[in-house]
C-alpha cells in the first residue's frame, strides 16, 4: 500500500499478558517512530529508528516496553505484562530520512484496551 | 490555543466561514513546523509545514502564520467545510533533532 500499515486495528487483552503491534512503513523510508495517544491527549513519544542506527529509545516509559525494527523496514512494539495504563493508540509513523523539515507520515494506530 | 488534559478546547464555526486555530510552541530552537488533522479513529494526517525561515505559507483553502517573535503558529481554513471538523495538531521541530513536540490539540466543529 502507499501507506503506513498498523496491525492489529484493535487489540484487546487481558492484565498481565503480552502484546506485539506491528507497524510497515512507507517503502523507503529509513525513519520511524512509534508515539502513544491516550483519549484527549497530545502525541507521546515513545521511539525512532533511522536505519541501521541505534534507535532513540528514551521515550519508552517503562523496561515493559520495547521495539524492533528488522531489516531496516517493519517494526513491532512490544509490551510485556500489560497494564491497564497502557491502555492507548498506539501510532506508528514514517518518515524519508532523518533530520529536521521532513514531515512524519502516520498510520491509523492500534487501539489497545487492556481489561 | 493549546491546552492539557481531557478537554480538548473546541472551536465551533459555521459552514463557509473562515477558521483559525491557534498554537503556542515552547521551542526556540524549533525551526520546522506542521499542522496535522486528525478524524476519529484514524491517524493524524499531514495537512502543511512551514520552515523557520518563512513567516506565512499557503495551501489550499489552508494558510500557515508563524510569528517566532511571541512562539506562535496559526492555522486558517477557508470557506470550512463540514468535512473539516476534525482535531487539529500542531508540531514542532527543534534544529537537527529527531523528534517531534505535539500539542495536545483543538477540536474544530462545523456546523452546517
Amino acid at each position: 500500500g502507499a501507506g503506513v500499515s498498523q496491525s492489529p486495528s484493535n487489540k484487546v487483552t487481558e492484565k498481565g499478558k503480552d502484546v506485539e503491534l506491528r507497524c510497515d512503513p512507507i517503502s523507503g523510508h529509513t525513519a520511524l517512530y512509534w508515539y502513544r495517544q491516550s483519549l484527549g491527549q497530545g502525541l507521546e513519544f515513545l521511539i525512532y529508528f533511522q536505519g541501521n542506527s541505534a534507535p532513540d529509545k528514551s521515550g519508552l516509559p517503562s523496561d515493559r516496553f520495547s521495539a524492533e525494527r528488522t531489516g531496516g523496514s517493519v517494526s513491532t512494539l512490544t509490551i510485556q505484562r500489560t497494564q491497564q495504563e497502557d491502555s492507548a493508540v498506539y501510532l506508528c509513523a514514517s518518515s524519508i530520512r532523518q533530520g529536521s523539515n521532513q514531515p512524519q507520515h502516520f498510520g491509523d494506530g492500534t487501539r489497545l484496551s487492556i481489561l | 490555543g493549546e491546552s492539557v488534559g481531557l478537554h480538548l478546547p473546541t472551536l465551533s464555526v459555521q459552514e463557509g466561514d473562515n477558521s483559525i486555530i491557534n498554537c503556542a510552541y515552547s521551542n526556540s530552537a524549533s525551526d520546522y513546523f506542521i499542522w496535522y488533522k486528525q478524524e476519529s479513529g484514524k491517524g493524524p494526517q499531514f495537512i502543511i509545514d512551514i520552515r523557520s525561515n518563512m513567516d506565512k505559507r499557503q495551501g489550499q483553502r489552508v494558510t500557515v502564520l508563524l510569528n517566532k517573535t511571541v512562539k506562535h503558529l496559526s492555522l486558517q481554513i477557508a470557506a470550512t467545510q463540514p468535512g473539516d471538523s476534525a482535531v487539529y495538531f500542531c508540531a514542532e521541530n527543534p534544529y537537527n533533532f529527531n523528534k517531534f513536540y505535539f500539542g495536545s490539540g483543538t477540536k474544530l466543529n462545523v456546523k452546517p
